[in-house]
């Protein structure tokens, strides 16, 4: 199964700040998907990152508020830009493997504050 | 739309007894429904999935769910409780394996 690793695994940042997650996978991967959970909600899908291409943003979500890079099919970033303290959760970078019944594998995710 | 509703916020079992904790979802056609457990610290675990064939799904750690189509429901059960199994669980239903909708998630406490 795929290994991921998510950079930083928390923070504490100022309103106003960006703050860019990484995430690393130890395979070669074609779908990557970014989470987020906000305290005492479910996980909600922000976009799908495909190396090649814009990443595909779900509805509430958009490009200049989360720009993601998809450099290449081993790694994705995500970044929260202009954060308020409405932007306090754990942000998670998930990723397919079509080659096992576990076809979603999830980071540990990056616990975000935003003072 | 889909959505996920889990009832119980948080539940409290002792050691060695049974647990089922309640999924209702909304899917206009045959939905992937999926159970995850998260534990402090730790990302998401697949525990089972259901798409198609034998309503009774047997997943890992000793869990297993039921697909009731007629009660839009995917209740997740387990028949005797370890303390390893304190954690938070997640029902997610979607229209393949990876663009999911969660719910809630119900807090799992073991007591000795």
């Amino acid at each position: 199964s795929a290994v991921i690793s998510q950079k930083p695994s928390r923070d504490i940042c100022q309103r106003g700040t960006s703050l860019t997650i990484q995430c690393q996978v130890d395979s070669q991967v074609t779908m990557m998907f970014w989470y987020r959970q906000q305290p005492g909600q479910s996980l909600t899908l922000i976009a799908t990152a495909n190396q090649g291409s814009e990443a595909t943003y779900e509805s509430g979500f958009v490009i200049d508020k989360f720009p993601i890079s998809r450099p290449n099919l081993t790694f994705s970033t995500l970044t929260v830009s202009n954060m308020s303290p409405e932007d306090s959760s754990i942000y998670l970078c998930s990723v397919e493997d079509g080659a096992t019944n576990e076809k979603l594998f999830f980071g540990s995710g990056t616990q975000l504050s935003v003072l | 739309a889909q959505s996920v509703t889990q009832p119980d916020i948080h539940i409290t079992v002792s050691e060695g007894a049974s647990l089922e904790l309640r999924c209702n979802y909304s899917y206009g056609a045959t939905p992937y429904l999926f159970w995850y457990v998260q534990s402090p610290g730790q990302g998401l675990q697949l525990l089972l999935k259901y798409f198609s064939g034998d309503t009774l799904v047997q997943g890992i750690k000793g869990f297993e769910a039921e697909f009731k189509r007629s009660q839009s429901s995917f209740n997740l059960r387990k028949p005797s409780v370890h303390w390893s199994d304190a954690a938070e669980y997640f029902c997610a239903v979607g229209p393949n394996d990876y663009k999911l909708s969660f719910g809630a998630g119900t807090t799992v406490t073991v007591r000795a």
